[in-house]
């Protein structure tokens, strides 16, 4: 079965800092991998989405994301944090039969 | 155009009700799923459902009845809501299984408390 593991429920950070957060995927086959946001209230919305085409997948808002095979890694960097990126962050995982599995989640607070 | 729209947003009742939230699709897509997010904000699968036919139903109570009318819709029907009950609940779709590289599209959420 598929899973991710995301390390780390809370992750803080000053404005202006590097952001990162972790994903770890469990895959017997190459994966479907994605990144979701998820702001105060709302649904969950795509940053971006690793489909095999390239390694290092660029998002919405500054985002991205690397696919490391022999890591089984995913993470999500942002170079410079802003007030605005404090929300709630899942990685999932897609597997051959439509099917969505999403980490616990990462909140990410950003400190001014 | 909201592409994934649930209604209601927000859904107090008392224990012991049956309530319903519908859920639409204007994206063409033909799977639709319903997850539970608790306080914790862990997101977990109910029920997915491809082309109106029902693919996964994970341990969900039987007091919880998905109903796809046509492959646009995918409404939850609850009987006999449980304080447990509480949570927000999303409706999501994506498309086929000859699409998999494709995304999940969410609906805005349902807010439900139980009293």
């Amino acid at each position: 079965a598929q899973s991710v593991t995301q390390l780390g429920s809370h992750v803080s950070v000053s404005e202006g800092a590097l952001v990162l957060l972790r994903c770890n995927y469990s895959s017997s086959v190459p994966p479907y991998l994605f990144w979701y946001v998820q702001y105060p209230n709302q649904g969950l919305q795509l940053l971006l989405k690793y489909t095999s085409a390239a390694t290092l997948v660029k998002g919405i808002n500054g985002f991205e994301a690397e696919f490391k095979k022999s890591e089984t890694s995913f993470h999500l960097t942002k170079p410079s944090a802003h007030m605005s990126d404090a929300a709630e962050y899942f990685c999932a995982v897609k597997d051959t039969g439509n099917q969505f599995y999403f980490g616990t989640g990462t909140s990410l607070t950003v400190i001014p | 155009d909201t592409a994934v729209s649930q209604t209601p947003k927000y859904l107090v009742t008392q224990m012991g009700n049956d309530k319903s939230i519908k859920c639409e699709q204007n994206l063409g897509h033909d799977t639709m799923y319903w997850y539970k997010q608790d306080s914790k904000k862990f997101l977990k699968i109910m029920f997915s459902y491809n082309n109106k036919e029902l693919i996964i139903n994970e341990t969900v109570p039987n007091r919880f009845s998905p109903k796809s009318p046509d492959k646009a819709h995918l409404n939850l029907h609850i009987n006999s809501l449980e304080l447990g009950d509480s949570a927000v609940y999303f409706c999501a779709s994506s498309q086929d299984l000859r699409a998999p590289n494709t995304e999940a599209f969410f609906g805005q959420g349902t807010r439900l408390t139980v009293v």
